[in-house]
């Protein structure tokens, strides 16, 4: 079956770093993606990793370990409107381009 | 950027009626569109892809006579809800593929669907 795992709630606090982990196990492969949803928002498009390691943009970065499964999210600087929820998902291997996506991390960001 | 719009943004419905939602790729063309539901505090859940002029290829628990959807066009894909009942009240989103984008899904607002 499919399971995409993150966890459910994290709290941080204004210019503090946060790592948001996402394990994965899928009957195919074919890229990780990060988003981003504000309540009652669309997500937007954060990150993509399909090979092994670090991708960077900007205050936001992606790791991807394809052998344990594993993704991080890493949030630098946090800002007060980071708070948010962050959503892994998993492209299926093919030509339908689905993807599936985590139970999702809400982020609360503190003064 | 590739920009997707939903209408209606959100509906009342009573019971028993059949509501439709269009998502439209406005400035691309889209090959490809998702439609999903999410429900409060949860993550996206896929219900169907939609391919311009074929049916749509609805996900395991996916009701496809219930949830019509119909990609008339390469800018349009319609999601019908019909004969709506109160557990389908939700948040239903729409995303679009463009040929030249392929590794980013495109999400539209969103529409909140509340049924008396």
């Amino acid at each position: 079956g499919q399971n995409i795992d993150q966890p459910t709630e994290m709290t941080a606090t204004e210019g503090a770093i946060v790592q948001i982990n996402c394990t994965y196990q899928t009957s195919g492969f074919n890229g990780l993606f990060w988003y981003q949803q504000h309540a009652g928002e669309a997500p937007t498009f954060l990150s993509y990793n399909v090979l092994d390691g670090l991708e960077e943009k900007g205050r936001f970065s992606s790791f991807l370990s394809r052998s344990k499964g594993y993704s991080y999210l890493l949030l630098k600087e946090l800002q007060m409107k980071d708070s948010a929820s962050y959503l892994c998902a998993v492209r299926d291997r093919g030509n339908t381009d689905k993807l599936i996506f985590g139970t999702g991390t809400r982020l609360q960001v503190f003064p | 950027g590739a920009v997707v719009s939903q209408h209606p943004s959100r509906v009342i419905c009573k019971s028993g009626t059949s509501v439709k939602i269009e998502c439209r790729s406005l400035d691309f063309q889209a090959t490809t569109m998702f439609w999903y539901r999410q429900f409060p505090k949860k993550s996206l859940m896929l219900m169907a892809t939609s391919n311009e002029g074929s049916k749509a290829t609805y996900e395991q628990g996916v009701e496809k006579d219930k949830f019509l959807i119909n990609h008339a066009s390469l800018t349009l894909s319609t999601l019908t809800v019909t004969s709506a009942h109160p557990e389908d009240s939700s948040f239903y989103i729409c995303s679009a593929i463009s040929g030249r984008t392929p590794n980013e899904q495109f999400f539209g607002p969103g529409t909140r669907l509340t049924v008396l």
